[in-house]
């Protein structure tokens, strides 16, 4: 039933390092990929999104690069820093009845 | 507003029980999904609603659970009779019309003895 694929499923990063964490579809006819954010204890919230007929998108220190021939995309954090310690879910989303699927997610840890 | 709200934030069921759990979702808000939250499986899409309508309920793990929208601001999600498989987080999420950001709900942490 997995239809967004993630790895990895964790990630040890150092302070000042960057993050990659990479998702991989097989219906071509998903038009919308967002990144979730969860904390401990919390329930995701949407961190950065894009369409699929850009192959970037920049927001601060987070991007997403998007290979529409691949099927794949991925999140890079730059310059990651511990308070970005969370899971991650990468999704896709069909926009004309909003079903949205998720990656099985990647906890990542940013050490000091 | 105050966002998706889940009741209860956890609880604690002997197997066999009934299990409901609640969502009011924000005000507006014509999506519903479920979905539930283990370490091996990740966050699984159990059932969506788009005004108030069953859309896809093949994530559903099997009869003993059931999903409904009595109206367009509050869904259940039933398990008859639980077991401990069951146990995980379970979250619902809502979103606008036409607008694909999905906000979640705090969750809520069952566990199945």
């Amino acid at each position: 039933q997995q239809q967004v694929k993630q790895s990895p499923q964790s990630l040890i990063v150092q302070k000042g390092g960057i993050s990659i964490i990479n998702c991989a579809y097989e219906n071509t006819a998903f038009d919308y990929f967002p990144w979730y954010q969860q904390f401990p204890g919390k329930g995701p919230a949407l961190l950065i999104a894009i369409r699929p007929d850009v192959s970037e998108k920049k927001e601060g220190r987070f991007t997403i690069s998007f290979n529409k021939s691949a099927k794949q995309f991925s999140l890079h954090i730059m310059d990651s820093q511990p308070g970005d310690s969370a899971t991650y879910f990468c999704a896709a989303c069909l926009l004309f009845n909003n079903d949205m699927r998720f990656g099985a997610g990647t906890r990542l840890t940013v050490k000091p | 507003d105050a966002g998706v709200i889940q009741s209860p934030r956890h609880e604690v069921t002997e197997m066999g029980q009934e299990v409901t759990l609640r969502c009011k979702l924000i005000s507006g808000h014509n999506s519903l999904f479920w979905y539930r939250q283990t370490m091996m499986r990740g966050l699984e899409l159990l059932i969506y609603f788009n005004n108030n309508v069953p859309i896809d309920d093949s994530g559903m793990p099997e009869d003993r659970f059931s999903a409904k929208m009595p109206n367009a601001s509050f869904s259940t999600l039933k398990i008859q009779p639980s077991e401990p498989r069951d146990s995980a987080v379970y979250f619902c999420a809502s979103s606008p019309a036409l607008n694909t950001e999905a906000f979640f709900g705090q969750g809520t942490r069952l566990t199945v003895v």
